[in-house]
């Protein structure tokens, strides 16, 4: 069966350090794969998704993901971390059966920035 | 565009009684999706509708749940009778699947408490 396993339940880094948040997969074909954002009290937003093609992803508030097939992984990067990225970080892939698509969510990796 | 748009946000009621949660997806989207987030599982797939026909509802958790979607501009999500165990945060989310995989949009949830 499909997984994503996000190794990390709680990351502490220091403001303007860098950050690499871990996501593995476990799926048969090419995956689709997402990283969502969610703040305090807010639903999910996207951060960046692939598909296919070049295999460093680039998303918005300065997040840059890379997908490695070799290791089954898609770690998400920041080379600088800013107070408002402290929010939880969900890594899901995309799954696919019989012409339908639905999500697969990891459990999520909480982030706190120290000033 | 409004996005998705969830009613109520709050809902505090006590056991036993009918809850009733609203989601209006984005116009055109196709794909509509609602999870449950809670501290002890995480965000879970509960149902999905593609075209305004429940695909998967392998993740409604017991009979006591249920989900419609009466045209492609509305979906209810009926608890009853509803437990304290319930508690949640539930989220619906919408997207426009033609072709192919596609970022889900999320809606900002619905806290709902049981007393």
């Amino acid at each position: 069966a499909q997984s994503v396993t996000q190794p990390d339940i709680h990351i502490t880094v220091s403001e303007g350090a860098s950050l690499e948040l871990r996501c593995n997969y476990s799926y048969g074909a090419t995956p689709y794969l997402f990283w969502y954002v969610q703040s305090p009290g807010q639903g999910l937003q996207l951060l960046l998704k692939y598909f296919s093609g070049d295999t460093l992803v680039q998303g918005i508030k300065g997040f840059e993901a890379e997908f490695k097939r070799s290791q089954s992984s898609f770690n998400l990067r920041k080379p600088s971390v800013h107070w408002s990225d402290a929010a939880e970080y969900f890594c899901a892939v995309g799954e696919t059966t019989s012409g339908t698509y639905k999500y697969i969510f990891g459990t999520g990796t909480r982030l706190k920035v120290l000033a | 565009d409004a996005g998705v748009i969830q009613s109520p946000r709050h809902e505090v009621t006590e056991m036993g009684q009918e809850v009733t949660l609203r989601c209006k997806p984005i116009s055109g989207h196709n794909s509509l999706f609602w999870y449950r987030q809670t501290m002890m599982r995480g965000l879970e797939l509960l149902i999905y509708f593609n075209n305004n026909v429940p695909i998967d509802d392998s993740g409604m958790p017991e009979d006591r749940f249920s989900a419609k979607m009466p045209n492609a501009s509305f979906s209810t999500l009926k608890i009853q009778p509803s437990e304290p165990r319930d508690s949640a945060v539930y989220f619906c989310a919408s997207s426009a699947v033609w072709s192919g995989m596609n970022e889900q949009f999320f809606g900002p949830g619905t806290r709902l408490t049981v007393l």
